[in-house]
């Protein structure tokens, strides 16, 4: 599976769009773009994924770069339960057994 | 309801015990796992089974060993426990069509090994 790289951590204010960066420019053409966030002492959450084109859903939008080397995650009016680590994973398609790989991820810090 | 559920959800035991860990999904998905989440919070996939076959067993030591009694249930259980077991197990599920489908999570098993 490709390598992706985040930042360590981040901080945004409530209310205002937390923008999430990852670069993954080694990823291959048939490896889709995951974003997954954990809250503290939960489980991993589904947020957001795509192949090449933008996507968006009722949690965030998914920006994809034109040569697929980095996306962004953007949350448009961050609250403070958005506080998490935000993990970006790229995994190829698979049909069953397909796994996550999880990096060390964003930790997002939302201020009130 | 619950998707998908785990228990216990702490579990704190001697070195040398046999404990289990059981996970249950209610979505209707074909594929389960075992992911293990150390103190430095680096998440892991240790198992998988897909239609209670075994197709993932990463390089996990064979005194853990997962059960699926059916495509709903995958249990994991821990012989010989070490304190390196210490740590939080995850389970989750997906329904493995296509190979594009997202994974859901349980709230984790808290182990602890004294």
């Amino acid at each position: 599976d490709a390598k992706t790289t985040q930042p360590t951590s981040m901080d945004c204010a409530e209310g205002r769009a937390a923008n999430l960066p990852c670069n993954h420019s080694t990823i291959s053409g048939n490896e889709y773009v995951y974003w997954y966030r954990q809250i503290h002492s939960q489980g991993p959450q589904y947020i957001i994924h795509g192949l090449k084109n933008n996507e968006t859903n009722e949690m965030a939008s998914l920006i994809i770069t034109e040569d697929r080397k980095s996306s962004t995650l953007i949350l448009p009016h961050a609250t403070l339960r958005d506080t998490a680590v935000y993990y970006c994973i790229v995994k190829p398609l698979e049909t069953s057994g397909s796994r996550l790989t999880f990096g060390e991820g964003t930790q997002l810090t939302v201020n009130p | 309801d619950t998707a998908v559920s785990q228990t216990p959800k702490y579990l704190v035991t001697q070195m040398g015990n046999d404990k289990s860990i059981k996970c249950e999904q209610n979505l209707g998905h074909d594929t389960m796992y075992w992911y293990k989440q150390d103190s430095k919070k680096f998440l892991k996939i240790m198992f998988s089974y897909n239609n209670k076959e075994l197709i993932i067993n990463e390089t996990v030591p064979n005194r853990f060993s997962p059960k699926s009694p059916d495509k709903a249930h995958l249990n994991l259980h821990i012989n010989s426990l070490e304190l390196g077991d210490s740590a939080v197990y995850f389970c989750a599920s997906t329904r493995s069509a296509g190979g594009g489908e997202t994974q859901y999570f349980g709230p984790g098993t808290r182990l602890l090994v004294l």
